[in-house]
C-alpha cells in the first residue's frame, strides 16, 4: 500500500517551462515535506509545509489539507533542476514518515 | 553552513558481519533520523531518535538493528548481522526540533556480499 502518490513519474520539459509536480497522500498528517535527490544520490529538503504555501526563489510549494494533497511548481526551469523529486509526509500519530516513489525531472537546454 | 555528515561513504561487508554507520548531526539539533533507499527504490523510515531513545520506528528497524548517540556529537545506527538485502544507501538527518525541516547527510552505500 502506498501511503504517498506522486505524479507525474517522469517528466522532461524545455528550459524556461513552468512545471508542476503532484504529491497525494492518504493519512493524516502532521507535516509535508518536498526533498530533491541530486544523480549522485544526496538529499536536500526543498520546503516543509503544514498548512498554505511557500515560497524560495523559483520554487512554489503548496498544501490542501482537506484535499490531501501537495505541489510543487518550478518556475523558468533550467538544466540544473534536473533531478529526483520526493514527496514525504510524518504521519500525525507518530514520528512515522512515508515517502513517495519520486518524479524524476529532466530539464533540456 | 552546518551540515549533517556520514562515514564511511561506502562500506562493503560479508553477509552475516556487523556493521555500524555513523553521523555526525547538526550540533544544535535534538531529532535525529535514519532512512534506508534501496538502490531504483524509495525511500524508507527507519528510525527517529530523540533525548536519547527511540521516538518512532517502522517495520522494517527489527532487531537486528539499533541505534545509539555514544557521545554528544555522533549517531550511530548498528546492524548485528548484514544480509543481502540490507544492501542499500543509508541516510542519516537531523532536525532542530520535531515540526522542522531535516538536514540530510551524504549517505552511506551498504554494500552486502
Amino acid at each position: 500500500k502506498n501511503e504517498v502518490e506522486q505524479s507525474p513519474q517522469n517528466l522532461t520539459a524545455q528550459e524556461g517551462e513552468f512545471i508542476t509536480i503532484n504529491c497525494s497522500y492518504s493519512v493524516g498528517i502532521s507535516a509535508l515535506h518536498w526533498l530533491q535527490q541530486h544523480p549522485g544520490g544526496g538529499i536536500v529538503s526543498l520546503f516543509m509545509l503544514s498548512s498554505g504555501k511557500k515560497k524560495h526563489g523559483r520554487l512554489i510549494a503548496t498544501i490542501n489539507i482537506q484535499e490531501k494533497h501537495s505541489s510543487l511548481h518550478i518556475t523558468a526551469s533550467h538544466p540544473r533542476d534536473s533531478a529526483v523529486y520526493i514527496c514525504a509526509v510524518r504521519s500525525d500519530t507518530g514520528n512515522q514518515f512515508y515517502f513517495g516513489t519520486g518524479t524524476s525531472l529532466t530539464v533540456i537546454p | 553552513e552546518p551540515e549533517v555528515t556520514q562515514t564511511p561513504s561506502h562500506q562493503v561487508t560479508q553477509m552475516g558481519q556487523e556493521v555500524i554507520l555513523r553521523c555526525v548531526p547538526i550540533s544544535n539539533h535534538l531529532y535525529f533520523y535514519w532512512y534506508r533507499q534501496i538502490l531504483g527504490q524509495k525511500v524508507e523510515f527507519l528510525v527517529s531518535f530523540y533525548n536519547n531513545e527511540i521516538s518512532e520506528k517502522s517495520e522494517i528497524f527489527d532487531d537486528q538493528f539499533s541505534v545509539e548517540r555514544p557521545d554528544g556529537s555522533n549517531f550511530t545506527l548498528k546492524i548485528r548481522s548484514t544480509k543481502l538485502e540490507d544492501s542499500a544507501m543509508y541516510f542519516c538527518a537531523s532536525s532542530e526540533d520535531r515540526p522542522y525541516e531535516q538536514y540530510f547527510g551524504p549517505g552511506t552505500r551498504l554494500t552486502v556480499t
